[in-house]
């Protein structure tokens, strides 16, 4: 079975730019959750998407917003770029979103704004 | 706010001894935690989860402690071997409010041959 897989792996854009990453779950799951990898933060929840709707979000402002399609492929995309906003997106993947649910996470979009 | 903290950065161990990678949190509310395994490039992986009604849970090489007077769990890597070396996450959870985990920073494993 084919693990989660994103979209691009590498990105460099400048700031006031917008970007759309993508993720595609492993197949037969519901669940994707969007994370924010910093040096100093660890991993950050964005937000989670269940049969393609937002379930839950963290603490980010609305420039980072999300979609679920119906084949639970998920985009993530950032509006007005900012430098604080170079960092490693990962998305993962479980099949019904519980706690108990192992989510399995793809390598990541490395995104640089400068 | 830090709700889960890995205060250790990084820690080197030699092949063969014990690893304990520590890490507390802050809300008596998580109720459920997890360790996940990150190398380079790639994104984290599943290693050990705990549930609040235990203390101990075993997998392997891997054990993790949960102290839930001291708000403190551990993950003990018994022997360490070198493909052990990697940034480890721990996460908590908590079954009420919005669902999420909250990681902490996580602490850089090497393992010396």
């Amino acid at each position: 079975k084919a693990g989660v897989t994103q979209t691009p792996r590498y990105l460099i854009k400048t700031r006031g730019q917008q970007v759309t990453l993508s993720c595609s779950p492993i197949s037969g799951h519901r669940s994707v959750s969007w994370y924010q990898q910093t040096p100093g933060q660890g991993l950050q929840f964005l937000f989670e998407y269940f049969s393609e709707t937002q379930r839950n979000k963290g603490n980010f402002p609305g420039r980072f917003s999300g979609r679920q399609f119906s084949n639970s492929r998920s985009e993530m995309n950032v509006s007005t770029l900012e430098l604080g906003d170079s960092a490693l997106y990962l998305c993962a993947s479980s099949q019904t979103g519980s706690r108990t649910d192992t989510q399995y996470f793809g390598p990541g979009t490395r995104l640089t704004v400068l | 706010d830090q709700q889960v903290k890995q205060n250790s950065p990084s820690l080197s161990v030699q092949e063969g001894r014990i690893s304990i990678l520590n890490c507390d949190y802050t809300n008596s509310m998580f109720d459920y935690f997890l360790w996940y395994k990150k190398y380079p490039a790639e994104g984290p992986t599943f290693l050990i989860s705990i549930s609040s009604i235990k203390d101990k849970n075993e997998d392997g090489r891997f054990t993790v402690f949960l102290n839930k007077s001291a708000k403190h769990l551990s993950l003990h890597i018994v022997p360490s071997q070198p493909g052990d070396s990697a940034v480890y996450f721990c996460a908590a959870s908590r079954i009420s409010g919005t669902y999420k985990y909250i990681f902490g920073t996580g602490t850089r494993l090497k393992v010396l041959a």
